[in-house]
């Protein structure tokens, strides 16, 4: 079955600081793949996908992810972080018309 | 993309009645999916939905709790039947474009 391991359940950085969160997918071919922000009340909203072309993706508000096949990773990342990024942020995989996301990281940013 | 309306937002139910939520998208889709997604917890699909036929149900969820109706490409509804307080959760319809999935806002249920 296709799945994303998300490590960490919960981050917390300074403002300003380097925001990094992790998700390894599961699969011996490499899928497309999803990072989706969630902010408190709302429902999801994507912020970048891997779909196979450049295996760094840039996506909304500042972030970027890295498609790693040697480590079988897809870890989202920003230079800076500020206080409108606290929010939940699941990593997807989509296979067969079918999402598959990862529990989750809720994101806290420290003023 | 995809804009998809979702109703209602939030609600607060009594244990034993049943509540439909309705979602329209601005796009014919084929499949439309419903998801379920409890407190602190991530998305767990619950059915999808195709214009014509029945729902296809995902494990752990049936047709008699969680019955569906997908009457054209551009809607369908969820109903949450008999509920109890397990039942509180966010729930959120999907659809899917260009390998992308897009969302409604969710629709938050409290059983009292």
């Amino acid at each position: 079955a296709q799945s994303v391991t998300q490590l960490g359940s919960h981050v917390s950085v300074s403002e300003g600081a380097l925001v990094l969160l992790r998700c390894n997918y599961s699969s011996s071919v490499p899928p497309y793949l999803f990072w989706y922000v969630q902010y408190p009340n709302q429902g999801l909203q994507l912020l970048l996908k891997y779909t196979s072309a450049a295996t760094l993706v840039k996506g909304i508000n500042g972030f970027e992810a890295e498609f790693k096949k040697s480590e079988t990773s897809f870890h989202l990342t920003k230079p800076s972080a500020h206080m409108s990024d606290a929010a939940e942020y699941f990593c997807a995989v989509n296979r067969g018309n079918q999402f598959y996301f990862g529990t989750g990281t809720s994101l806290t940013v420290i003023p | 993309s995809a804009v998809i309306s979702q109703k209602p937002s939030r609600d607060i139910c009594q244990r034993g009645t049943s509540l439909t939520i309705q979602c329209q998208v601005d796009s014919q889709v084929t499949m439309m999916f419903w998801y379920r997604q409890q407190p602190g917890q991530s998305l767990t699909l619950i059915a999808t939905a195709n214009q014509g036929s029945e729902a296809t149900y995902e494990s752990g969820f049936v047709i008699d709790k969680f019955p569906i109706s997908r009457p054209n490409l551009t809607f369908s509804t969820l109903t949450v039947s008999n509920m109890s307080p397990e039942d509180s959760s966010i729930y959120l319809c999907s659809v899917e474009l260009a390998t992308e999935a897009f969302f409604g806002q969710g629709t938050r249920l409290t059983v009292v």
